[in-house]
């Protein structure tokens, strides 16, 4: 079964600080791996994808097959940062599915 | 480029009743999906359609059931409602390939009284 984990509901850091949002994947096939982002007010929108294997507003993610993961990391974080952040992953057989996990709010405090 | 748009934004309805939500696609894409997500959950997929066919389908009842029509809007009617159903619905469009990016629509919000 497919399975998206995101231990951390809740992530507070202060301005500056790294952050590291931790995404673990059950899946038994090739992955696809996303990570979503939803600022307050906002819609869901894409912040990045593991096979494009970019950095977005400073974040990044590299996707871990040995440990099942796809953690999403920022050296310095700044307040706009404050989010949710949710990982997903791509799945279906002949069509498109995507598997959420149950998100992490990032706080970044002054 | 127009971005997926859904109506309406809100929705109150009372159990036993049915109800049909909208869902346009973002300008070239020819998949739709809907999601369903409750309060502090992630979404969670429902089924989608692609060149007005549902292709796929996710771990709900029939009574949720659907329609893709030849300009690639959607629609998602549920039948019967049950509380549990009290939810934001999102609908995201997309290219027909499977590593493709969903783009979501701001969300539909149920309440079933």
């Amino acid at each position: 079964a497919q399975r998206v984990t995101q231990p951390e509901k809740l992530l507070s850091v202060f301005k500056g600080a790294p952050v590291e949002l931790k995404c673990n994947y059950s899946y038994s096939g090739s992955p696809e791996l996303f990570w979503y982002v939803q600022y307050s007010r906002q819609r869901l929108q894409l912040l990045l994808r593991h096979i494009s294997r970019e950095s977005i507003k400073g974040f990044t993610a590299d996707l871990n097959k040995g440990e099942t993961s796809f953690h999403l990391k920022k050296p310095f974080a700044q307040e706009e940062d404050s989010a949710m952040y949710y990982c997903a992953l791509g799945g279906g057989t002949g069509f498109q599915k995507l598997v959420f996990g149950t998100g992490t709010r990032l706080l970044v405090s002054p | 480029e127009t971005g997926v748009t859904q109506s309406p934004t809100h929705l109150i309805k009372t159990r036993g009743q049915q109800v049909t939500l909208r869902c346009s696609s973002q300008s070239g894409h020819n998949t739709v999906s809907w999601y369903q997500q409750a309060l502090g959950q992630g979404p969670q997929f429902i089924f989608q359609y692609y060149r007005e066919e549902e292709n796929g389908r996710g771990n709900f009842p029939p009574r949720f059931s659907g329609l893709q029509f030849p300009n690639y809007s959607s629609e998602l009617n549920v039948n019967a409602l049950e509380l549990d159903d009290s939810a934001l619905y999102l609908c995201a469009s997309s290219l027909a390939r499977r590593e493709e990016t969903q783009y979501f629509g701001p969300g539909t919000r149920l309440l079933v009284l």
